[in-house]
């Protein structure tokens, strides 16, 4: 199993729309968590992290899910300018050694 | 402005040649990245720092070389020993022991072409 699993899509939804992506992770002593969104030829952003409460930034809204190991985005209201590459990383036990991402998952948003 | 630089922004390199990619940092950051990405695929670590003078083999290091003789300063040298160099390079710092949510911040990336 990899260590973390993400569907590649793509993902194509109309303007408006809600939208979810799930990432699964393999290693249960996982401390943290982000998304980060890859725009075509660009640089990895961080979106947002993921707490085990979970957490809300506007449209965005990230979830844990530890006894499953997996995390989740959702995007509701989706705009065009969401078009992107979303990038699930999780942080190992001990913190920043050696960080795994995902191999992302495609959205297109269509008018 | 903090943040992370690399250059140059497209590099292009015969057969045979060394080449080294600049990254540097003023965000305070301990830890320092090299990442590889191919198209369609997911980052690929190839070294990183948590301190300076001091660097650890990712997962791909075979190829590559680098230095970390100042905190700031990260650069990673792609050998002619690198088989398959053609790829887009990433830095990225963190600031580790700053609680867990340790998150990486990225350069724009240096896109390597070998002709």
């Amino acid at each position: 199993r990899k260590e973390v699993e993400q569907d590649p899509g793509p993902f194509n939804v109309p303007e408006g729309a809600t939208v979810a992506f799930n990432c699964t992770y393999s290693n249960s002593a996982s401390q943290s968590f982000f998304w980060y969104r890859q725009d075509c030829r660009k640089e990895p952003k961080l979106l947002m992290s993921v707490y085990s409460s979970g957490n809300e930034d506007g449209r965005f809204t990230a979830q844990l899910n530890r006894a499953s190991q997996y995390i989740s985005l959702l995007i509701r209201d989706s705009k065009l300018s969401d078009s992107a590459t979303y990038l699930c990383v999780v942080n190992p036990p001990g913190g920043y050694q050696k960080v795994t991402f995902g191999t992302g998952t495609k959205l297109q948003v269509i008018p | 402005d903090g943040g992370i630089t690399q250059s140059p922004k497209y590099l292009f390199r015969k057969e045979g040649q060394n080449v080294t990619l600049s990254c540097e940092q003023n965000l305070n950051h301990d830890a320092m990245y090299w990442y590889r990405q191919d198209p369609g695929q997911g980052l690929r670590l190839i070294y990183y720092s948590q301190i300076v003078n001091d660097f650890q083999k990712g997962d791909i290091a075979e190829g590559y070389s680098v230095s970390r003789e100042k905190k700031e300063s990260f650069p990673l040298t792609v050998t002619s020993a690198q088989k398959n160099p053609t790829a887009f390079y990433l830095c990225a710092s963190s600031k580790p022991g700053q609680g867990i949510y340790n998150e990486q911040f990225f350069g724009p990336g240096t896109r390597l072409t070998v002709l």
